[in-house]
């Protein structure tokens, strides 16, 4: 275990339906990241947040809505997905966001299966 | 974006054989981080082994050690001793040391044959 979860672990949601994804980090860091791996392409980082205070997007879709209401949780809001969404949401946190602090730890991820 | 480069989509090994996986990167930077997370079928990504482009000893984690060549910009991670517990998605990743992106290669499968 990393002190990273996630849930759920699975998730399966129709085209038009609303859901959240959710990450608890128990490590006391301050920084959290959003990353979407799908099959045969790199781990790509979609949202990063530092003290609460979103500092990276990464032209990713606004039907992907990140919400961060302290450091140690961090939302996925999701509505209106495509198939090509299905993918593994993996979540991480750092201490900080660099100079040394800036090592992450992975959550589970939430498998999710767009229909 | 720095660009990270697994040639080597899967490889087998025997159990207590040893098995190098290759990575490469591009960068212009001079001072960053290299990573080599390992992503069990649980899929829980964690950490195996990290080295920073300013020391020149090569790091090494108990059965994991790495092959750093700054001027051929090459990362390579050796497992000796397999063990069927290390059977996993291995990445190899990278970061501007006064960065927080983390760039992923595409991952080597190693399988761990009894």
């Amino acid at each position: 275990e990393t002190g990273v979860t996630q849930t759920p672990r699975h998730l399966v949601m129709g085209m038009t339906n609303k859901k959240s994804l959710k990450c608890e980090q128990h490590l006391g860091h301050n920084a959290m990241y959003w990353y979407k791996q799908s099959a045969k392409k790199p781990l790509e980082l979609m949202f990063v947040y530092s003290l609460e205070e979103r500092v990276e997007n990464n032209s990713v879709p606004s039907r992907f809505s990140p919400e961060c209401p302290n450091s140690s949780h961090l939302f996925l809001h999701l509505h209106t997905l495509q198939p090509e969404d299905s993918a593994l949401y993996l979540c991480a946190s750092s201490l900080g966001l660099a100079g040394g602090y800036n090592e992450q730890f992975f959550g589970p991820g939430t498998r999710l299966t767009v229909l | 974006a720095q660009t990270v480069t697994q040639s080597q989509p899967e490889m087998s090994v025997q159990d207590a054989e040893t098995v190098t996986l290759s990575c490469t990167y591009d960068t212009s930077e001079n001072n960053y981080y290299l990573f080599w997370y390992k992503q069990p079928p649980s899929r829980q990504m964690i950490l195996v082994i990290r080295q920073e482009a300013y020391k020149q000893q090569n790091a090494t984690e108990n059965r994991f050690s790495v092959n750093f060549q700054k001027a051929a910009k090459s990362f390579s991670l050796k497992i000796s001793d397999s063990q069927l517990g290390d059977t996993a998605m291995y990445f190899c990743a990278f970061m501007n040391r006064y960065d927080y992106k983390l760039s992923f290669g595409a991952g080597t499968t190693v399988t761990v044959r009894a």
